[in-house]
């Protein structure tokens, strides 16, 4: 099956600081999520970008699905921007099954 | 997107006892799906459950351990069976959305068994 890897696997940064999180997956994908996971477990979807660009405030996404990589940036940080960030992907036409890769750790110190 | 809401958000169990997670959707969907999450670790889809048809599971989980049921298009259930301290996990339920393979999850449900 399809393979995500994801880096760093841990990273402490100051308040305010600016941040590239990266995912590489293994195969073509139909689909790529972006999650933020707070400290109380819940997966919060930050974004849906198979390709291209997108930007919601502090954060962004580009997807370059031919080299078969995503990066999320995150600008400015804060101390809420703590937890864990998962790269998801969709490799098989037709599947629906979300292939998650292991996470970076994200800890904003004030 | 769906409000997904589950029930319960977390337990401790007797290992050898069961447990049946909720999951609650605000809106009618066509695909549910349920995720086990072991400490420290990633995501791992347990099965794809669909309204009228048996659950389909993924490789290294079964129905007698995992019963699921889906008896409307807004409701389904996980069963937790026979349960050993390697079931604690969160587990979460998630849903399809609107574009190609997008999926949304509930908030969780952390199950602790001794």
């Amino acid at each position: 099956g399809i393979q995500v890897e994801q880096s760093p696997p841990d990273l402490i940064l100051q308040e305010g600081a600016n941040s590239t999180l990266r995912c590489n997956f293994s195969d073509s994908v139909n689909n790529l999520q972006w999650f933020h996971q707070n400290p109380w477990g819940q997966l919060i979807n930050l974004f849906y970008i198979p390709s291209g660009t997108k930007q919601n405030g502090r954060l962004s996404a580009t997807t370059v699905a031919t080299e078969r990589y995503s990066l999320l940036y995150i600008s400015s940080s804060q101390t809420t921007d703590s937890g864990v960030y998962f790269c998801a992907v969709v490799g098989r036409a037709g599947s629906y099954q979300l292939t998650f890769g292991k996470g970076t750790k994200l800890s904003v110190i004030p | 997107s769906a409000v997904i809401s589950q029930k319960p958000s977390r337990d401790i169990c007797q290992r050898g006892t069961s447990l049946t997670i909720q999951c609650q959707v605000d809106s009618q969907v066509t695909m549910m799906f349920w995720y086990r999450q072991q400490p420290g670790q990633s995501l791992t889809l347990i099965a794809t459950a669909n309204q009228g048809s048996e659950a389909t599971y993924e490789s290294g989980f079964v129905i007698d351990k995992f019963p699921i049921s889906r008896p409307n298009l807004t409701f389904s259930t996980l069963t937790v069976s026979n349960m050993s301290p390697e079931d604690s996990s969160i587990y979460l339920c998630s849903v399809k959305g609107d574009r190609v393979g997008e999926q949304y999850f509930g908030p969780g449900t952390r199950l602790t068994v001794t």
